[in-house]
């Protein structure tokens, strides 16, 4: 089965300070990648996916970016954090081919800005 | 993809079966449903899914309904590990290349007490 390593845990940062994330995955090829974001009692709010090195696709705009240099590493940016920006991160791995849709998620990284 | 209706909340004395239900009276034919949930603090976690037979693995059952239009979640002896927020999802299969994007929606709360 997949392992998702997300670090790290919890982060404290002002706001216009700059924000590096990473996700890495084992035991799977070729994943498509996703972060997600959770604010505090809301649900998941989908940020960015990927399909394969160097391709990401946003699907809300803001001041994050991702990207993902090797095939299990995903990365979550940004040049200068927003108040907005706080909530909780996730990572999760999915399978390339279309078909049944089996997401594994990673432990989170809680992110306030202060 | 089809939206799903749950409960806001629901409770279960330990040791009994927990049963979630969820509508989704729009489904389509090649649309499955999904199960994942969330316990506090922590990345969702995939459950089980079906198209429209009955499932079972070691964590629950799924029934789907003959009409495929709803369908309940089983957790036959539920312990107070199983309080979390479960959410149903009904997602269609998706093209190679692109990657599948799961709408989380509020889910149902639910509390296992003693």
């Amino acid at each position: 089965s997949q392992t998702i390593h997300q670090w790290p845990a919890t982060l404290v940062q002002p706001v216009g300070s700059p924000l590096s994330l990473e996700c890495t995955v084992e035991g799977t090829s070729n994943p498509n990648l996703y972060w997600y974001r959770q604010a505090a009692g809301r649900g998941l709010q989908l940020l960015f996916y990927s399909v394969g090195i160097g391709q990401i696709s946003s699907e809300v705009p803001q001041n994050l970016s991702a990207s993902r240099p090797q095939d299990r590493q995903f990365i979550l940016s940004s040049k200068k954090l927003l108040l907005s920006d706080s909530g909780f991160y996730l990572c999760a791995s999915g399978p390339p081919r279309g078909g049944t849709d089996t997401q594994y998620f990673g432990p989170g990284t809680r992110l306030t800005v202060l | 993809d089809a939206k799903t209706t749950q409960p806001t909340s629901m409770d279960c004395a330990e040791g009994r079966a927990a049963n979630l239900p969820c509508n989704h009276s729009t489904i389509s034919g090649n649309e499955y449903v999904y199960w994942y949930r969330q316990i506090h603090s922590q990345g969702p976690q995939y459950i089980i899914h079906g198209l429209k037979n009955n499932e079972t693995n070691e964590m629950a059952s799924l029934i789907i309904t003959e009409d495929r239009k709803s369908s309940t979640l089983i957790l036959p002896h539920a312990t107070l590990r199983d309080t979390a927020v479960y959410y149903c999802i009904v997602k269609g299969p998706w093209d190679t290349g692109t990657a599948s994007k799961l709408t989380f929606g509020t889910g149902t709360r639910l509390q296992v007490t003693l």
